[in-house]
């Protein structure tokens, strides 16, 4: 399979608990995004990589949101002390430059 | 502020007919419009694309028709079958820019009954 996997596909924690989830992009893809899409609503944009550097940050990215993209491969995205509100499905998309965005299966985290 | 704003919020359509779905946006510097087509617990899959310098493009049963001028744009889907049934998000953005990331409208849910 050559798209874009996501792993863990679920994880449910505990208010406060820390998570990290993985995106292992199309290969050769140099743009790697993170979205998050909350019930009945479209994706929204949290954070780009252009290869291993992070060029772009929503103002969705709260402090407790950290993401990396070590080597311009594979992309980790952090929340620290989670919230209830942080409960929605993380999606990450690979792109070729500006072409299509390839989108992953998503994590669903679920906040307890 | 909501950039792209899609329309309606579901529909319900029988088998073989016509699914219409309309978006519309506000940033002029977008030039480049996807649609996206999304099954429950799946991520978003391209369907159809299309950039400003075409008013029309079709693939398929699957047609983008686009309105410059009204900034506009609508997903044309013909001949619907049951399997079309999911939620169908538009989306905008300014592909040629630096950052390149999508503004989705909050979805249509299709149901297209056999």
């Amino acid at each position: 399979d050559t798209g874009v996997s996501q792993n863990p596909r679920h994880k449910i924690t505990k208010r406060g608990q820390n998570v990290t989830f993985r995106c292992d992009p199309i290969s050769e893809h140099n743009r790697l995004y993170w979205y998050r899409q909350t019930l009945g609503q479209g994706p929204e944009f949290l954070t780009y990589f252009q290869n291993e550097a992070q060029l772009e940050k929503s103002r969705l990215l709260s402090d407790r949101f950290s993401a990396e993209r070590p080597k311009g491969s594979f992309s980790t995205l952090e929340i620290q002390r989670t919230e209830q509100g942080d409960s929605a499905m993380y999606l990450c998309a690979s792109s070729l430059g500006s072409d299509t965005q390839y989108f992953g299966p998503g994590t669903r985290l679920t906040v307890l | 502020q909501q950039q792209v704003k899609q329309s309606p919020q579901s529909l319900i359509v029988q088998k073989g007919g016509i699914s219409i779905i309309n978006c519309a946006y506000e940033n002029t510097a977008f030039d480049y419009f996807p649609w996206y087509q999304q099954f429950p617990g799946k991520g978003p899959a391209l369907l159809i694309a299309i950039r400003p310098d075409v008013s029309e493009k079709k693939e398929g049963r699957f047609t983008i028709s686009f309105n410059k001028s009204a900034k506009q744009f609508s997903l044309h889907i013909m001949d619907s079958q049951p399997g079309d049934s999911a939620t169908y998000f538009c989306a905008a953005s300014v592909a040629g820019g630096s950052q390149g990331n999508l503004i989705f409208g909050k979805g249509t849910k299709l149901s297209v009954k056999p």
